[in-house]
């Protein structure tokens, strides 16, 4: 099983300014890694596939990069709607698919 | 516009069962895979189980085979995940998926369904 590791745990940042985060897994899991959006009562919303591809209607403000084993979520100039619990997932080696425990980017 | 609706969730005793089923519409399920993952309080996304399009592969976490069964009715576009068996740590938010079965991210999710296993 691929574990997969998120950094940092949480992250406050003023609206405007920018977000990097961090995803690492076990092993290599080539570019067959996803991120996505979570807010509270809501579904988990896929931002990025194969670690730099936008999903649809996805804003160019959202980017992906990184292969192998290290990535990072990059979101410039953060909007209000963007505070929101992000997850990683590894879809290389199924079963199981596994997800990182989340970074919760705050509002400064 | 692809919408996943789960229900079924509510209290079980330990041991007990539940079964959920997610509706799903805006495309044409009988040619997708179909995903369940959980969220426990306070922990992180866990996948539980995967089901191809025609129903006939299924894959499961070891956390729960042997307890759990997903299926599928294409002609009414439903998924379905019994739980027997079930153990106070199987308490949780279970949200369907489309997606799954081989490299391939979860392009759509439901709003999830509460599961709590307590006695």
């Amino acid at each position: 099983e691929i574990l997969m590791t998120q950094s940092p745990a949480s992250l406050s940042v003023s609206p405007g300014e920018g977000a990097t985060l961090s995803c690492r897994a076990s092993q290599s899991v080539s570019s067959n890694l996803a991120w996505y959006q979570h807010k509270p009562g809501q579904a988990p919303r896929l931002l990025i596939y194969g670690a730099s591809t936008r999903a649809t209607g996805i804003p160019a403000r959202f980017s992906g990069s990184g292969s192998g084993t290290e990535f990072t979520l990059t979101i410039s100039s953060l909007q209000s709607e963007d505070f929101a619990v992000y997850f990683c997932q590894q879809y290389h080696n199924w079963p199981p698919y596994t997800f990182g425990q989340g970074t919760k980017l705050e509002i400064k | 516009e692809v919408q996943l609706l789960e229900s079924g969730g509510g209290l079980a005793q330990p041991g007990g069962s539940l079964r959920l089923s997610c509706a799903a519409s805006g495309f044409t399920f009988s040619t997708y895979a179909m995903s369940w993952v959980r969220q426990a309080p306070g922990k992180g996304l866990e996948w539980v189980s995967d089901i191809s399009g025609n129903g006939g592969s299924t894959y499961y976490a070891d956390s729960v085979k042997g307890r759990f069964t997903i299926s599928r009715d294409n002609s009414k576009n439903t998924l379905f995940l019994q739980m027997n068996s079930l153990r106070v740590e199987d308490t949780a938010v279970y949200y369907c998926a489309k997606g799954g079965l081989g490299r391939i991210p979860f392009d759509c999710w439901g709003q999830g369904t509460l599961v709590t296993v307590s006695s």
